[in-house]
């Protein structure tokens, strides 16, 4: 079936560091890529996505480029902010849409002073 | 945005007793919602697609009997987990689909923490 592997955390970073998160995952066909994030006390809010090979998703500073080749949907920020400061899931879906989500075990994600 | 609520969002009871946890969509109407269950330091875990108006499909290894869930209008779908036992602590989340133009989102609940004495 198909699965998701990230980074285990935590990350910490002084504010204004670059910040990679790696994720890669298993699944037959054409997946679309998504990374959720989850502030304290929140629930998931989808961050960004991908939907085939090549697309880069962006939302605030964030980015991920859809590796095909290696399968691949790695996170990356150029400076973080304290702000930034959550859990990060990477998820892949195999029906088209967002439906039947498989996740990543999340990656925690502290940003200090 | 849309928002999803969950109630409770922590519940302690014991061991036999059943215990309900409510999803709702507060800003939208959602046909589908989907129940997660989450262990600490491990992935969420799709248990069931909640479908208003039909029944539950319920992810293999899922006890359907064990988790009921009532999907009775398009804003709530509710969990119930009936005879809990301690091994049925955790955290469980829920999220409700949004259907779009091109793409369909799902919106999630802050998770409701359950633990069985």
């Amino acid at each position: 079936g198909d699965s998701v592997t990230q980074m285990e955390g935590p990350v910490t970073l002084s504010e204004e560091a670059f910040l990679t998160i790696n994720c890669t995952y298993t699944a037959t066909g054409y997946p679309s890529l998504f990374w959720y994030v989850q502030y304290p006390g929140e629930g998931l809010q989808l961050l960004l996505k991908a939907t085939k090979a090549d697309d880069k998703g962006s939302n605030k500073g964030f980015e991920a480029t859809y590796r095909k080749e290696t399968t691949s949907f790695h996170l990356e920020k150029g400076s973080v902010q304290v702000s930034d400061s959550a859990v990060y899931f990477c998820a892949i879906s195999n029906t088209g849409t967002a439906s039947k989500l498989t996740f990543g075990t999340g990656t925690r994600l502290q940003v200090t002073l | 945005g849309a928002v999803v609520s969950q109630h409770p969002s922590w519940v302690i009871c014991k061991s036999g007793t059943s215990v309900k946890i409510e999803c709702r969509s507060l800003d939208f109407q959602a046909t589908t919602m989907f129940w997660y269950r989450q262990f600490p330091k491990q992935s969420l875990m799709l248990m069931a697609t909640s479908n208003e108006g039909s029944k539950a499909t319920y992810e293999q290894g899922v006890e359907k009997d064990k988790f009921l869930i009532n999907h009775a209008s398009l804003t709530l779908s509710t969990l119930t987990v009936t005879s809990a036992h301690p091994e049925d602590s955790s955290f469980y989340i829920c999220s409700a689909q949004l259907q779009g133009f091109s793409y369909n989102e799902q919106f999630f609940g802050p998770g409701t923490r359950l633990t069985v004495l």
